[in-house]
């Protein structure tokens, strides 16, 4: 299993930005994926979460409205869209591989190694 | 929202047993993953499903889970085994994933 994030960058306070995952070696259309972030110091606070067939998405409840969670299977890749960027969202942000179709109770098996998201004017 | 509680830190000799408690309302009712996050690294997954352990897990890491506190216990502690552990948990009242605010294992 391998997740390879990309997208990140600095990005002024109210600015967007879109993160984007790449999996391999594992089914990707059969999993649920997540984002988590950890700024520096602290720790992992998860974001969101899309089920296998995208339907279902999940969100923090400071993210609600401001980021939007998206997959194409047919490319095995996963998105996250961030518009109106607080100084507060700054952070390393990972995408996790989550649990087999509808298991949402599962754990964050694999990891990638994270997209660096810095928001500053 | 649900909100999971952790010691900030727990200090242990070498060879000695280290424990950790994850507390949260009901837990014994949810389904609690350990994680463990070295310096730089992102975190690895050593005990899902309250008990068990992704394969290449010493079986050291061990876990349980009852009553009002789920544990992660690190048995023969090394040296290596110095890093930050998280809890976490799917809350499906709010539809949320929980982190617990994280143990610092330091080897003394």
């Amino acid at each position: 299993v391998q997740l390879v994030e990309s997208g990140g960058g600095v990005v002024q306070p109210g600015g967007s930005l879109r993160l984007s995952c790449g999996a391999s070696g594992f089914t990707f259309r059969n999993y649920g994926m997540h984002w988590v972030r950890q700024a520096p110091g602290k720790g992992p606070e998860w974001v969101t979460f899309i089920g296998s067939d995208g339907d279902d998405k999940y969100y923090k409840d400071s993210v609600k409205g401001r980021f939007t969670i998206s997959r194409d299977n047919s490319k095995n890749m996963l998105y996250l869209q961030m518009t109106s960027l607080r100084p507060e969202d700054a952070a390393m942000y990972y995408c996790a591989k989550g649990g087999h179709r509808g298991h949402l109770e599962w754990s964050l098996d694999y990891w990638g190694q994270g997209s660096l998201v810095t928001v500053s004017s | 929202s649900y909100v999971l509680t952790q010691p900030p830190s727990v200090s242990v000799a070498p060879g000695q047993t280290a424990k950790i408690a994850c507390g949260g309302n009901k837990i014994g009712d949810k389904r609690v993953h350990w994680y463990q996050q070295m310096p730089g690294q992102a975190p690895v997954v050593v005990v899902f499903d309250d008990s068990d352990r992704p394969s290449g897990i010493p079986d050291r890491f061990s876990g349980s889970n009852s009553g009002s506190a789920a544990t992660l216990t690190i048995s023969r502690v090394e040296a290596g085994d110095e890093a930050d552990y998280y809890c976490q948990v799917w809350d499906s009242a709010s539809d949320q994933y929980v982190f617990g605010p994280g143990t610092t294992v330091t080897v003394l």
